[in-house]
């Protein structure tokens, strides 16, 4: 089945510190892929999607592109600052579209300043 | 405008109880999920409604889940004989229509924590 696989955490970066959270998948065909962040004591939220190959998805300074050659969708920042201190998870979506999320584990990430 | 709703926000129960959770969609979004969080196996699919098209049940983990959705909005959640493995916090999501050029991000509402002693 679907899967998708995502840096353990915790990641503890420094104010202003460059950010890369690796997310890879396993998918039959296209699917949809996603960042969502969940700050503390807070709901999920969508930060980011790609729909097809080399798409690339940005928010908030955010950036991810879809890689088809390497099945994967690394989130990254180029510099960071102590709001941005969550847990963020990377997903994905058949291609069929409206259809359940697959979740990674999910990425702890503390931002020090 | 509004977003996704669930009530109650937080639920503690006793084993053995049932209990139901709601959940208010975005209005005019088709697709509607449920979903559970928790620290060992982190967010995990349980169903899924879209229209009137049965509902996909293949995460609900046991019978003594089930779910509905009336008329083609509200949903809730039951969980029968609550064991304490049921701990967790218990997420709805929608999503609108699947247009010509699709669309499938989902919009979480904030969730209802339940504790199961």
């Amino acid at each position: 089945g679907d899967s998708v696989t995502q840096m353990e955490g915790p990641v503890t970066l420094s104010e202003e510190a460059f950010l890369t959270i690796n997310c890879t998948y396993t998918a039959t065909g296209y699917p949809s892929l996603f960042w969502y962040v969940q700050y503390p004591g807070e709901g999920l939220q969508l930060l980011l999607k790609a729909t097809k190959a080399d798409d690339k998805g940005s928010n908030k300074g955010f950036e991810a592109t879809y890689r088809k050659e390497t099945t994967s969708f690394h989130l990254e920042k180029g510099s960071v600052q102590v709001s941005d201190s969550a847990v963020y998870f990377c997903a994905l979506s058949s291609s069929s579209g409206n259809t359940p999320l697959v979740f990674g584990k999910g990425t702890r990430l503390s931002v020090i300043a | 405008g509004a977003g996704v709703s669930q009530s109650p926000s937080n639920k503690v129960t006793e084993k053995g109880k049932d209990v139901e959770l709601r959940c208010d969609p975005i209005s005019g979004h088709t697709a509607l999920y449920w979903y559970r969080q928790s620290l060992g196996q982190g967010l995990e699919f349980l169903i899924y409604f879209q229209g009137n098209s049965a509902p996909d049940k293949s995460g609900l983990p046991s019978d003594r889940f089930s779910a509905e959705r009336t008329g083609g909005s509200v949903s809730t959640l039951t969980i029968q004989r609550t064991q304490q493995e049921d701990s967790a916090v218990y997420l709805c999501a929608s999503s609108p229509v699947l247009g010509r050029w699709g669309t499938d991000t989902q919009y979480f509402g904030p969730g209802t924590r339940l504790t199961v002693l």
